[in-house]
């Protein structure tokens, strides 16, 4: 158990459905971050927030709609996708400070499009 | 462009000894990150590494050197729960966190 926990675990998705991932983390973090993981390629960094204000966008589609409410708090919703967006999305949280300020991460929706 | 390299898979014996090596090429540094991945779980934090040289941290050690862009992790006394992905990360000079592949180790018996 991290302190950062997401729902639903899985999801499966026709490519008209409309749903959200939702992300919570319970350690007091000002950061929070959506990542995409697909089988053998590197993590890809999607959406930061930091201090609830949306500081990177790394070029992802606009089917992927972020929201962060309050710094607990993160949300991922997901229209009209395709079936490459078949992945593993996960959530991390970190406090910005000086030094390494690790990312702790949830255990990820397995998110399956057909 | 930034890249991290990092092998695809190893194998290693329960009891011995495996080092997983990084190498990067970024713009900018600011600190390496190990990550563990077990299958179906969430990636945890192993170590940090900004200054050159070792870091022990009982079983697991991680070694850098800035000015060949080189990494690695050393595992040692390795038991049956440690098979799993070992993910190398690089914090580049906007402070983003760029990401390997990720090295899944396979240990045998």
């Amino acid at each position: 158990e991290t302190g950062v926990t997401q729902t639903p675990r899985h999801l499966v998705m026709g490519m008209t459905n409309k749903k959200s991932l939702k992300c919570e983390q319970h350690l007091g973090h000002n950061a929070m971050y959506w990542y995409k993981q697909s089988a053998k390629k590197p993590l890809e960094l999607m959406f930061v927030y930091n201090f609830k204000e949306q500081t990177e966008n790394n070029s992802v589609p606009s089917r992927f709609s972020p929201e962060c409410p309050n710094s607990s708090h993160l949300f991922l919703h997901l229209h009209t996708l395709q079936p490459e967006d078949s992945a593993l999305y996960l959530c991390a949280s970190s406090q910005i400070r000086d030094g390494s300020y690790e990312q702790y991460f949830g255990p990820g929706t397995r998110l399956t499009v057909t | 462009g930034q890249n991290i390299d990092q092998p695809t898979e190893m194998t290693a014996t329960e009891g011995a000894i495996v080092q997983i090596n990084c190498t990067y090429q970024t713009s900018g540094f600011n600190g390496l990150f190990w990550y563990q991945q077990h299958a179906g779980e969430a990636p945890t934090f192993l170590s940090y590494n900004v200054l050159d040289g070792l870091e022990e941290k009982g079983r697991f050690s991680s070694f850098l050197s800035r000015s060949k862009g080189y990494s690695y992790l050393l595992l040692k006394e390795l038991q049956m729960k440690d098979s799993a992905s070992y993910l190398c990360a690089v914090r580049d000079s906007n402070y983003q966190l760029i990401w390997g592949a990720g090295t899944k180790l396979i240990i045998k018996p």
